[in-house]
């Protein structure tokens, strides 16, 4: 079983429409999750990061951590084509200075 | 947010060279720095981890001797991957943390080894 489980897709929203992209993971000791967005052959860019259990917003971008069910979110409201990437999620037991786990990525399209 | 670049950002050569890859932490000094290799549709795997003034930590099934790293400064990691073969094709991303909580990446170097 992989530490990280993230549903490759690909999944494909009109425009406009909320997205909700999901990753489970095993390891108890992770702390620090994160959300990375890359577009294709390029770097991932950080969209957002949270500590522990909770909801953190910003902008379109929510990301949500239950801790008890090992279950993280990012929800998207009002998808735009420009949205159109591969989404990461990764995590961490103790923040950035130590290894990072990704999950495989979901690949989201935005349909006009 | 924090910004990492990484140079070249695409290189071609012929199996048995080496090739150097470069990065650097422009607005900020990164005491480490993380090197992650990605295929094809696979997502990022963590090769090792490059410490300045120190051993570079490779991760478990990662040759060291292949995959050389030295972090001479605080803002700049080298990877180089020496006698490269076509498997060793690949889009290599570095990464460095900017505060405790999360890695900014590089744009990433894609390699190919005829």
């Amino acid at each position: 079983q992989k530490e990280v489980e993230q549903d490759p897709g690909p999944l494909s929203v009109p425009e406009g429409a909320i997205v909700s992209l999901n990753c489970t993971y095993s390891n108890s000791a992770f702390q620090y999750f994160m959300w990375y967005r890359q577009y294709s052959r390029k770097g991932p860019e950080l969209l957002m990061y949270t500590y522990s259990s909770g909801n953190k917003e910003d902008g379109r971008f929510t990301a949500q951590v239950d801790k008890s069910s090992k279950y993280i979110s990012l929800f998207i409201r009002d998808s735009q084509p420009s949205d159109s990437a591969t989404y990461l999620c990764a995590m961490s037991a103790s923040g950035g200075y130590q290894k990072v786990t990704f999950g495989t990525g979901t690949k989201l399209q935005v349909i006009p | 947010g924090a910004v990492v670049s990484q140079h070249p950002s695409r290189v071609i050569c012929k199996s048995g060279t080496s090739v150097k890859i470069e990065c650097r932490s422009l607005d900020f000094q990164a005491t480490t720095m993380f090197w992650y290799r990605q295929f094809p549709k696979q997502s990022l795997m963590l090769m090792a981890t490059s410490n300045e003034g120190s051993k570079a930590t490779y991760e478990q099934g990662v040759e060291k001797d292949k995959f050389l790293i030295n972090h001479a400064s605080l803002t700049l990691s080298t990877l180089t991957v020496t006698s490269a073969h076509p498997e060793d094709s690949s889009f290599y991303i570095c990464s460095a943390p900017e505060g405790v909580d999360t890695q900014y990446f590089g744009p990433g170097t894609r390699l190919t080894v005829l």
